[in-house]
C-alpha cells in the first residue's frame, strides 16, 4: 500500500519560494502521474500540476509562470517549488498519486497535507 | 469560482438517500470522466469514485456515481452519520496542455 508522507516549511513571508517535498512508501515511480493541489482556508480544491514517471510537466495556467514540480526517484520523492508567494497562496497542499496502473493520472492516494501560511 | 459547479450543501436523514450534482463544460465534463473525493473535517480528500462509478476497494456500494453529458451526480444510499463531510467533484480539462478542474465542494450534513 502506498504512503505518501510530506515535508517543508509551513511559514513564510511574502515573495519567498514555497517548497514541498513528497517521499514516496511502497510503491513505484513508474507509471504514474503525481500531483500537487492545494486547498485555501474554508475554501475548494485547486490542482497545481502534476509529473509523469518521464519527468514531464503539466500545470495550471494561472500559476505556470511561478511553479516547478520535480520528480527525484533515486529518493523516492518528488517536491514542489512555487517562487514569488503571496497571502494568496495560504493554503494546505497535498501532494498525490494516480490511483492505479489502469488510471494513472487521476490522484487517488494522498498526503497527509501541509499548512503553508504567508505572512509579513 | 470554480469551473465545475456544485450545490454548497445538501443534507439528509439516517436512512435516506441523497444525490449531489456537478455541472461541467464541454471541455471538462463533456470530454472526460467524472471523479468523486469525500473530505472528512481536518483530513485529506479520499477518492470514493473514479471514471464515472467505479468505486475503489473499500468504498461501501452505498456510494454510486453516474455522469452524463456535462453532467455528472453522487448518489448515497442508507445514508450514514460517518457520511457527513464535503464531496468534491473532478474531472480532467482539455484546455491547453489539460489541467484538472474540481467543483467548489457539497457540504452534506447527516440531520
Amino acid at each position: 500500500q502506498v504512503r505518501l508522507q510530506q515535508s517543508g516549511a509551513g511559514l513564510l513571508k511574502p515573495s519567498e519560494t514555497l517548497s514541498l517535498t513528497c517521499a514516496v512508501y511502497g510503491g513505484s515511480f513508474s507509471g504514474y502521474y503525481w500531483s500537487w493541489i492545494r486547498q485555501s482556508p474554508g475554501k475548494g480544491l485547486e490542482w497545481i500540476g502534476e509529473i509523469n514517471h518521464s519527468g514531464s510537466t503539466k500545470y495550471i495556467p494561472s500559476l505556470m509562470s511561478r511553479v516547478t514540480i520535480s520528480l527525484d526517484p533515486s529518493k523516492n520523492q518528488f517536491s514542489l517549488r512555487l517562487n514569488s508567494v503571496t497571502a494568496a497562496d495560504t493554503a494546505v497542499y497535498y501532494c498525490a498519486r494516480g490511483y492505479n496502473s489502469q488510471s494513472s493520472g487521476i490522484p487517488g492516494h494522498w498526503g497527509q497535507g501541509t499548512l503553508v501560511t504567508v505572512s509579513s | 469560482q470554480s469551473v465545475l459547479t456544485q450545490a454548497p450543501s445538501a443534507s439528509g436523514t439516517p436512512g435516506q438517500s441523497v444525490t449531489i450534482s456537478c455541472s461541467g463544460g464541454s471541455s471538462n465534463l463533456g470530454s472526460n470522466t467524472v471523479n468523486w473525493y469525500q473530505q472528512l473535517p481536518g483530513a485529506a480528500p479520499k477518492l470514493l469514485i473514479y471514471n464515472n462509478n467505479q468505486r475503489p476497494s473499500g468504498v461501501p456500494d452505498r456510494f454510486s456515481g453516474s455522469k452524463s453529458g456535462t453532467s455528472a451526480s453522487l448518489a448515497i444510499s442508507g445514508l450514514q452519520s460517518e457520511d457527513e463531510a464535503d464531496y468534491y467533484c473532478a474531472s480532467w480539462d482539455v484546455t491547453l496542455k489539460g489541467f484538472w478542474v474540481f467543483g467548489g465542494g457539497t457540504k452534506l450534513t447527516v440531520l
